[in-house]
């Protein structure tokens, strides 16, 4: 979606390096949400975040949103093998629904 | 509990045959969600249901029926389908349709061939 831009479109780290993925909106954000998908399986819902400044962690994945730039970053630090997947960004437009960024690919080498 | 479940896990149809996709939750979400996802591609939102009743169709064909039964239940039936039809069906619940209690659960999803 052109009103939810996320990039890289792909990653290929090697393990223990640590990576960032950006989603930046072009609408203003109400709520910003993080999903990780394996190919082929659903969803997995991350982290949701919704005030300006705000930063959540879950083991070492951290989120953060910056409101004035409408722009959120996920950070993985010394990735995993684990960590290997297509990471997607949704916007709350305030439309009842969300809008997808287009997905990182993200590879990690043992 | 943030489970979501779906089945079948896989179905292969032809154009003239009639199927059904069935999705439970029983996390006492109110708002329930068909998206359909091709390859390499984020999910496209489809049918949204709110308190059993239809909220959102984003101009899906009529060869896909959505159905609600109950609040734990969402159905999806497939007729006369088309072969660019072929996608992977993700069925989602959240608590709310919106304010602020909208955080989206997804099932394992569907793949669906149609030959």
């Amino acid at each position: 979606s052109q009103e939810l831009e996320q990039s890289p479109q792909s990653l290929i780290v090697q393990e223990g390096k640590n990576l960032t993925i950006n989603c930046t909106s072009s609408k203003t954000l109400y709520g910003l949400y993080w999903y990780k998908q394996k190919y082929g399986e659903g969803l997995i819902f991350l982290m949701m975040l919704q005030k300006g400044g705000e930063e959540k962690s879950h083991e070492k994945i951290t989120a953060k949103l910056d409101e004035k730039k409408q722009q959120s970053s996920l950070h993985i630090t010394a990735s995993q093998p684990s960590h290997a997947g297509i990471y997607l960004c949704g916007a709350d437009h305030r439309g009842s629904r969300l809008t997808f960024g287009e997905g990182t690919q993200l590879t990690v080498n043992p | 509990d943030t489970e979501v479940t779906q089945t079948p896990k896989h179905l292969v149809m032809g154009m003239t045959n009639k199927k059904s996709l069935k999705c439970e939750q029983h996390m006492g979400h109110r708002a329930m969600y068909w998206y359909k996802q091709k390859a390499k591609k984020p999910p496209e939102l489809m049918f949204v249901y709110s308190y059993e009743k239809l909220s959102i169709n984003e101009s899906v064909p009529s060869r896909f029926s959505p159905e609600c039964p109950n609040s734990s239940l969402l159905n999806l039936h497939l007729h006369a389908l088309q072969p660019e039809d072929s996608a992977l069906y993700l069925c989602a619940s959240s608590q709310r349709l919106a304010g602020g209690m909208n955080t989206q659960y997804f099932g394992p999803g569907t793949r669906l061939t149609v030959l």
